[in-house]
């Protein structure tokens, strides 16, 4: 079945630091990628999305390109802002709507 | 346009308890799917229904869960009896029908069930 695997977490990084988060997924067929977020309290929201190889989602400075031959899709930012501190998941839609989810990580930005 | 609306937000329930959890997907979206989110992990799938049909419950418990979606109203997640360990956050999510495997489903907010 389809399945994800995120980083481990938690992630600490200073305040304008490089972020990568790796995601590499399994699947059958040609899955849709998203990475979402999740601030405390609070419910998902998509950062981007991906449908096909070589595609790249950005949005807010965040870019993950959907690469097929290494089955990943991993999360990059320049530099990253104490308001990212939050929760990243990794995601594949292989019906839509239907997702499998990774289990999260965990970033904090310190000032 | 609202976007899908879960209530209650927080729902206290004693062991032994029924729990109704609602969801009002986007005006237009006739797919709702369910997710649980156990502390500490990532969303797992539930159940995806369209209305007043049952597409695929592979996710849920086999006892004492259910869910449904009427022709009219939100749509239920039910647990009966309720324990400890269905302490979590649910998520529902709706998308429209498109026939297209890459549509979007957008997520509420969240109920987060906490039985005592």
């Amino acid at each position: 079945g389809d399945s994800v695997t995120q980083m481990e977490g938690p992630v600490t990084l200073s305040e304008e630091a490089f972020l990568t988060i790796n995601c590499t997924y399994t699947a059958t067929g040609y899955p849709s990628l998203f990475w979402y977020v999740q601030y405390p309290g609070e419910g998902l929201q998509l950062l981007l999305k991906a449908t096909k190889a070589d595609d790249k989602g950005s949005n807010k400075g965040f870019e993950a390109t959907y690469r097929k031959e290494t089955t990943s899709f991993h999360l990059e930012k320049g530099s990253v802002q104490v308001s990212d501190s939050a929760v990243y998941f990794c995601a594949l839609s292989s019906n839509a709507g239907k997702s499998t989810f990774g289990d999260g990580t965990t970033l904090t930005v310190k000032p | 346009n609202a976007g899908v609306m879960q209530n209650p937000r927080h729902l206290v329930r004693r062991r032994g308890q029924e729990a109704r959890l609602r969801c009002s997907p986007m005006k237009g979206h006739s797919h709702v799917y369910w997710y649980r989110q156990l502390p500490e992990e990532g969303l797992k799938f539930m159940v995806y229904l369209q209305k007043e049909n049952i597409i695929d419950e592979s996710g849920m418990p086999k006892e004492r869960f259910s869910a449904e979606f009427p022709k009219e109203g939100p749509s239920i997640l039910r647990i009966q009896q309720v324990v400890r360990g269905d302490s979590a956050a649910y998520f529902c999510a709706s998308s429209p029908w498109t026939g297209d495997i890459h549509t979007e489903a957008f997520f509420g907010q969240g109920t987060r069930l906490t039985v005592v």
